[in-house]
């Protein structure tokens, strides 16, 4: 059975960093791309970043590029977001996701709450 | 804003048939997927590559398209249905995902 879980989220401040991290199980994990996505308190869905499986290709929305950068250790099922200059308008649960560009997320973790204020 | 446009809510009537849209450019190029999100819960994919159903989802839910319209069609709506619901495709360049507003359905 597929397991992701995420873990890492918390209360930072506008500035801050932090290191979002999904804990990977029951598939293959190498030989899928993953995702990151997020989702502001009562809004909708946002796609964040996608990472391919081998991890030699990466790409970001245009909100956090350059701030956010994906990674992932196949050794260890993990993928990774981490996160630099943390805005207000970066508050959101963060979702990691199995899947890649093509948008299709056959699983998703239950999610962890960044919330950056002062 | 979105490129991807879905009307914010949706009801019907319990056991008859709802049609939500997803309208963008993209979607001429590139198929849609579709999640059902409840309150406090991880969205759940419900149709991926326009009408394929993951296993373990209901066949009351279908998908379809035509021209810049992407449509997830609940016939027979329970009312374990109500939900958010949300499309998602590339963007139009192709390079990035894309999701919709979203759509909160409500079963009477």
């Amino acid at each position: 059975e597929v397991h992701l879980l995420e873990s890492g989220g918390g209360l930072v401040q506008p500035g801050g960093s932090l290191r979002l991290s999904c804990a990977a199980s029951g598939f293959t994990f190498n030989s899928y791309a993953m995702s990151w996505v997020r989702q502001a308190p009562g809004q909708g869905l946002e796609w964040v970043s996608v990472i391919s499986g081998s991890g030699g290709s990466t790409d970001y929305a245009d909100s956090v590029k350059g701030r956010f950068t994906i990674s992932r250790d196949n050794s260890k099922n993990t993928l990774f977001l981490q996160m630099k200059s943390l805005r207000a308008e970066d508050t959101a649960v963060f979702y990691c996701a199995k899947g890649g560009i093509g948008g299709v997320y056959d699983y998703w973790g239950q999610g962890t709450l960044v919330t950056v204020s002062s | 804003s979105s490129e991807l446009t879905q009307d914010p809510t949706v009801s019907v009537a319990l056991g008859q048939t709802v049609r939500i849209t997803c309208q963008g450019d993209s979607l001429r190029s590139y198929s849609a997927s579709w999640y059902q999100q409840k309150p406090g819960q991880a969205p759940v994919n419900v149709i991926y590559d326009k009408n394929n159903r993951p296993s373990g989802i209901p066949d009351r839910f279908s998908g379809s398209n035509s021209g810049n319209t992407a449509s997830l069609t609940i016939t027979g709506a329970q009312a374990e249905d109500e939900a958010d619901y949300y499309c998602n495709s590339r963007d139009s360049s192709g390079d990035h995902v894309v999701f919709g507003g979203g759509t909160k359905l409500t079963v009477l």
